[in-house]
């Protein structure tokens, strides 16, 4: 069974305080894994796709890395607004499976 | 206006009565997919269609039932609703993956938070 997990489950920064977020998968046949952000009441927001071990991809003050085995979200020197809900996916099979983790909820104070 | 919209945003209806959650986008994606967000449990796929002629269930599709009235309209109903069906509802499309891509992007609407009383 595919599985996707987060961790931490919540995470709380200072304005400028640089850190990651962790999103580990055990899936057969990955064809992408997939980044989101989600404001509450708000539906998921496409942030990053990468496809294959080593990519990196940035926006702004987030950067993307993909494994073998997992996938990090760096953050660096947030900002309140980066206060949310960040989810990740891995994309397997023929039908879009889209197999979610639970999220991590990160809070940015100043 | 927004790509993917989603009606109601808000339903609150009595165990055992029928209801239907609509989703239209303008973004002219052929695939378009319907799932529920729980607490703890992340977001789960229900139904999901290629193209009108095209409906496939998800992981959780008992006790749903959808309808792709159109290229841009997939509609999901809960014939009889019951409380563990009270979850946030998401509607989000894809466009069909081509020259060379490997995936396509799901780009999601602004949910329907459903209660069942």
């Amino acid at each position: 069974e595919d599985q996707v997990t987060q961790s931490p489950e919540a995470l709380r920064l200072q304005e400028g305080e640089s850190s990651s977020l962790n999103c580990s998968y055990t899936v057969s046949g990955l064809r992408g894994l997939f980044w989101y952000r989600q404001d509450p009441g708000k539906g998921p927001e496409f942030l990053f796709t990468l496809y294959s071990a080593g990519e990196e991809k940035e926006k702004e003050r987030l950067k993307a890395t993909l494994t073998k085995k997992e996938s990090f979200l760096h953050i660096t020197a947030p900002k309140p607004e980066d206060s949310a809900t960040y989810l990740c996916a891995a994309l397997t099979g023929g039908g879009n499976k889209l197999t979610f983790g639970t999220g991590t909820q990160l809070k940015v104070e100043l | 206006d927004a790509d993917v919209t989603q009606t109601p945003r808000n339903r609150i209806t009595k165990t055992g009565k029928r209801i239907m959650l609509e989703c239209s986008q303008t973004k002219g994606h052929d695939r378009m997919y319907w799932y529920r967000q729980d607490p703890g449990l992340g977001l789960r796929l229900i139904y999901y269609s290629f193209d009108v002629k095209d409906i496939n269930k998800g992981e959780i599709s008992d006790g749903y039932s959808v309808s792709r009235q159109a290229q841009a309209k997939f509609s999901l109903s809960l014939e009889s609703a019951i409380p563990n069906q009270t979850a946030l509802y998401f509607c989000a499309t894809s466009d069909f993956p081509g020259g060379g891509q490997t995936t396509d992007t799901q780009y999601f609407g602004p949910g329907t938070r459903l209660t069942v009383l």
